[in-house]
């Protein structure tokens, strides 16, 4: 079955420090893939976005993501943390073949420390 | 900007009842999805539609079913209510996947089944 998996349940870092949330997929078909991101009583807001092109991709809020099609990774980073960047993560990878679903990962909790 | 509207933030039922969760969208999106969110297992599909009076089950339909009789509208109906339907329900609505446009979500339900 077709899987997401965000390795890191919970990460804590420092305010100024770089980030990196990992998420890695199955499957064997091209995949699209986002990262969002889900503050306390929220909805999820879309931080970026992978369809094709540059596996590189810029999103709001200073993050980034890098599409690894060899290790079916799509990791999320931020050099310099703010603390209000504290929130849970999620990774989602769709199919264009599944109609328009979405497989999300568990979710990273961030949290800053001053 | 996409809105994507539930109706209640919190609500409570008793079990046995019957509830109704819904869901607005004003961005003529072919796709709407129903999703809980628990703790540690990420976002779950429960139903999804492409399409008016199209549903499709997602991974967890037991126990919901749904319905969309108008384009932007997209119900979740819980036939009789259980404790353990006690989540968060969110819902999305997108373009269909060949038009690479992410998943627009609203704020959430948070439902308590008493």
């Amino acid at each position: 079955a077709q899987s997401v998996t965000q390795p890191d349940i919970h990460i804590t870092v420092s305010e100024g420090a770089s980030l990196e949330l990992r998420c890695n997929y199955s499957y064997g078909a091209t995949p699209y893939l986002f990262w969002y991101v889900q503050s306390p009583g929220q909805g999820l807001q879309l931080l970026l976005k992978y369809f094709s092109g540059d596996t590189l991709v810029q999103g709001i809020k200073g993050f980034e993501a890098e599409f690894k099609r060899s290790q079916s990774s799509f990791n999320l980073r931020k050099p310099s943390v703010h603390w209000s960047d504290a929130a849970e993560y999620f990774c989602a990878v769709g199919f264009y073949n599944q109609g328009g679903k979405l497989i999300f990962g568990q979710g990273t909790e961030l949290s800053v420390k001053p | 900007d996409v809105k994507v509207t539930q109706s209640s933030r919190y609500l409570v039922k008793r079990t046995g009842e019957k509830v109704f969760l819904e869901c607005v969208q004003d961005m003529d999106h072919e796709n709407m999805f129903w999703y809980r969110q628990d703790p540690g297992l990420g976002l779950r599909l429960i139903y999804f539609s492409y399409d008016v009076k199209m549903k499709e089950k997602g991974d967890i339909p037991e126990g919901y079913s749904v319905s969309r009789e108008k384009k932007e509208r997209f119900s979740l109906i819980l036939e009789s209510a259980s404790t353990n339907q006690t989540s968060m329900y969110l819902c999305a609505s997108s373009r269909p996947p060949g038009q690479n446009q992410p998943q627009h979500f609203g704020d959430g339900t948070r439902l308590s089944i008493l």
